[in-house]
């Protein structure tokens, strides 16, 4: 299975408030995961991406966070949202030989 | 990470072919060429990916430049559920990629 589950599937947040966005994975141990946002009418911005347990890299400096306290639970959190933290947040794990990315149905935040 | 660009967007008739277009000229020779498609308030679908050879499966097929400096996706017989936005992207070893904005296909019926 590539099952990839996320929570909240919407969320309406004030600014200054706190963020914990969660995915989680079923299927094979240790997959490579991936956040993503996406602004209204554009591409796809990686955010984090995490090899395993522990291990984050980060793209894009922000004042987002991430963590991944278990083999198949990647997080992703802010202390104090911005206007600018809206947009479509996808979760990703990467499969096959080439790579493959199989996504997650997304979380749409609103930052009011 | 090496760059892709697409046209913005393009249009189709319901059930003919569409011929979705994407260079890559700094491709690198181990990326691989993967197409995905995004409908609304989606996230995206894996379509289809290849290295040097054209390659097919059931929901499209690939076709790649011998200079592999860009690629088309084929969509055989275009129907109003393939609406979507298309990325064309490059995949490294590394597992990271950049998605673009794409191209957004309209199917007219």
């Amino acid at each position: 299975s590539q099952t990839i589950h996320q929570w909240p599937a919407t969320l309406v947040q004030p600014v200054g408030s706190p963020l914990s966005l969660e995915c989680t994975v079923e299927g094979t141990s240790n997959p490579n995961l991936y956040w993503y946002r996406q602004a209204a009418g554009r591409g796809l911005q990686l955010l984090f991406y995490s090899v395993g347990i522990g291990q984050i890299s980060s793209e894009v400096p922000q004042n987002l966070s991430a963590s991944r306290p278990q083999d198949r639970q990647f997080i992703l959190s802010s202390k104090k949202l911005l206007l600018s933290d809206s947009g479509f947040y996808l979760c990703a794990r990467q499969a096959g030989r080439a790579n493959e990315q199989f996504f997650g149905p997304g979380t749409r935040l609103t930052v009011l | 990470d090496a760059k892709t660009t697409q046209p913005n967007s393009m249009e189709s008739n319901e059930e003919e072919p569409v011929h979705l277009p994407c260079n890559h000229s700094t491709i690198s020779g181990t990326d691989y060429i993967h197409w995905y498609r995004q409908l609304p308030s989606q996230g995206p679908e894996y379509v289809i990916h290849g290295l040097t050879s054209n390659v097919n499966n059931r929901m499209a097929s690939l076709a790649i430049a011998e200079d592999r400096k860009s690629s088309t996706l084929i969509l055989h017989r275009a129907t109003l559920r393939d609406a979507a936005v298309y990325y064309c992207i490059l995949r490294t070893n590394a597992g990271k990629s950049t998605f673009g904005d794409g191209t957004t296909l309209t199917v007219k019926p």
